[in-house]
């Protein structure tokens, strides 16, 4: 089963807008990472938020965590043509002894027109 | 430069001709993990490995194998490939310290199977 689900599926906006993903998971994490793939390529990490933070920043991301809505959005600020890319969410289940295993959901594409 | 190697990039081949997937990472990673991508499935856990010798299932294992003679590979075998393992291959591999670290992936391998 899916634990992330990001929403919306895909969204396009223009260069310069903010563009705003979010992604819902059911368990109790240990983290929440979001990921970045461009078409046919391997995804490249952004960034990682642990359950105990509820906002993080990295260059023009903000990524934002509601452990108590299981929610966390990820808002990417004054976009470029280059951030045209699928966007997934992955979470390490808090009971996952390991720690290591990644749980994705199923991305959402983002289209930013020139 | 850090990075994780698949080989080979691309592959078609025939129904229960046995094939090996490579996976290589140069960054003395101690966890590594097979994926695979669908569409409107997202990306999920065939196998992954905390250290040499030490494998164990994801979420799909039917059908594939693995192995981890050596840190550094973790190639993912498919003994008799069916055409449901059509697919896009992602191996990733991450620092593994009890703690989830961010994950690089490779470049993917597609994958047909006639």
């Amino acid at each position: 089963s899916q634990q992330g689900e990001e929403d919306p599926q895909a969204l396009s906006i223009q260069e310069g807008e903010n563009a705003t993903m979010n992604c819902s998971y059911k368990t109790s994490i240990n983290n929440l990472q979001w990921y970045r793939q461009n078409s046919g390529r391997g995804l490249v990490h952004l960034i990682l938020i642990r359950s105990n933070e509820r906002e993080k920043h990295s260059g023009r991301l903000r990524v934002t965590l509601d452990t108590s809505k299981k929610s966390s959005s990820l808002l990417i600020t004054a976009s470029r043509a280059a951030d045209t890319a699928s966007y997934f969410c992955a979470t390490v289940d808090v009971l996952e002894a390991s720690g290591s295993r990644l749980t994705f959901g199923e991305g959402t594409q983002l289209t930013v027109n020139p | 430069e850090a990075q994780v190697t698949q080989n080979p990039r691309y592959l078609i081949t025939v129904t229960g001709k046995k094939l090996t997937v490579t996976c290589s990472q140069n960054m003395n990673h101690e966890y590594m993990s097979w994926y695979r991508q669908d569409p409107g499935l997202g990306l999920r856990q065939i196998y992954y490995s905390m250290n040499v010798e030490v494998t164990d299932k994801g979420d799909v294992p039917e059908g594939y194998k693995v192995s981890r003679k050596e840190k550094r590979n973790f190639p993912l075998i498919l003994e008799s490939p069916s055409p449901n393992q059509t697919s896009l291959y992602f191996c990733a591999s991450s620092k593994n310290r009890g703690s989830p670290y961010e994950q690089y992936f490779g470049p993917g391998t597609r994958l047909t199977v006639t």
